[in-house]
């Protein structure tokens, strides 16, 4: 089993629906949270980064982090055509260095 | 600056022949980081530098990989007689010690295909 899981999609939405995706991770000793988008051959782009639980937002985009539960969510309002891409989840114990991702969801935003 | 450089973005080689890729990372950052990408994956780790001291190998390093980031500047990594199971996006990211993981910003990668 995996360290990281995260349901691959597809995912496909209307314009303007709220998205929400998740993972679950089993390493109680993950701190650092982060969220990438990544679109067709391109590489990931940050979204969001956490440290530790609580929630965090940044503009249509909210990151929320249960560590009780070992459970990650990223939730998209107003979804738009252009967040059609994938999404990769991402967590590390240490600041220093490796990233466990998840595989990433594939999220498609129909106009 | 504008980011984490690679190069070359997309590479076909022939199975058995040695390959090479460039990563120059934003200029500031002193850590640097190599992840591989399989179709439908998310990256795996492979190896880490701080300057030019390797601190970090992944199991998935094996022996045919290498990496070298002299004068802590840009790295580069070389995979010797190539397999078919080596074909995959080989993703460079770069960060600054002392800014935790929000400044840890990828390049957008050498594909690699083996045929």
């Amino acid at each position: 089993q995996k360290e990281v899981e995260q349901d691959p999609g597809p995912l496909s939405v209307p314009e303007g629906a709220i998205v929400s995706l998740n993972c679950t991770y089993s390493n109680s000793a993950f701190q650092y949270f982060m969220w990438y988008r990544q679109y067709s051959r391109k590489g990931p782009e940050l979204l969001m980064y956490t440290y530790s639980s609580g929630n965090k937002e940044d503009g249509r985009f909210t990151a929320q982090v249960d560590k009780s539960s070992k459970y990650i969510s990223l939730f998209i309002r107003d979804s738009q055509p252009s967040d059609s891409a994938t999404y990769l989840c991402a967590m590390s114990s240490n600041s220093g260095y490796a990233l466990n991702f998840g595989k990433g969801t594939s999220l498609l935003v129909t106009p | 600056d504008t980011g984490v450089s690679q190069n070359p973005r997309h590479k076909i080689t022939k199975r058995g022949q040695n390959v090479t890729f460039r990563c120059d990372p934003i200029s500031e950052h002193n850590r640097l980081y190599w992840y591989r990408q399989t179709l439908g994956q998310g990256p795996e780790f492979l190896t880490y530098f701080q300057n030019e001291a390797q601190l970090e190998k992944s199991r998935l390093l094996s022996d045919r990989f290498s990496a070298e980031r002299p004068k802590g500047s840009f790295s580069t990594l070389e995979i010797q007689r190539t397999e078919q199971g080596d074909s995959a996006m080989y993703l460079c990211a770069s960060s600054l010690s002392g800014q935790g993981l929000g400044g840890y910003t990828f390049g957008s990668g050498t594909r690699l295909t083996v045929v």
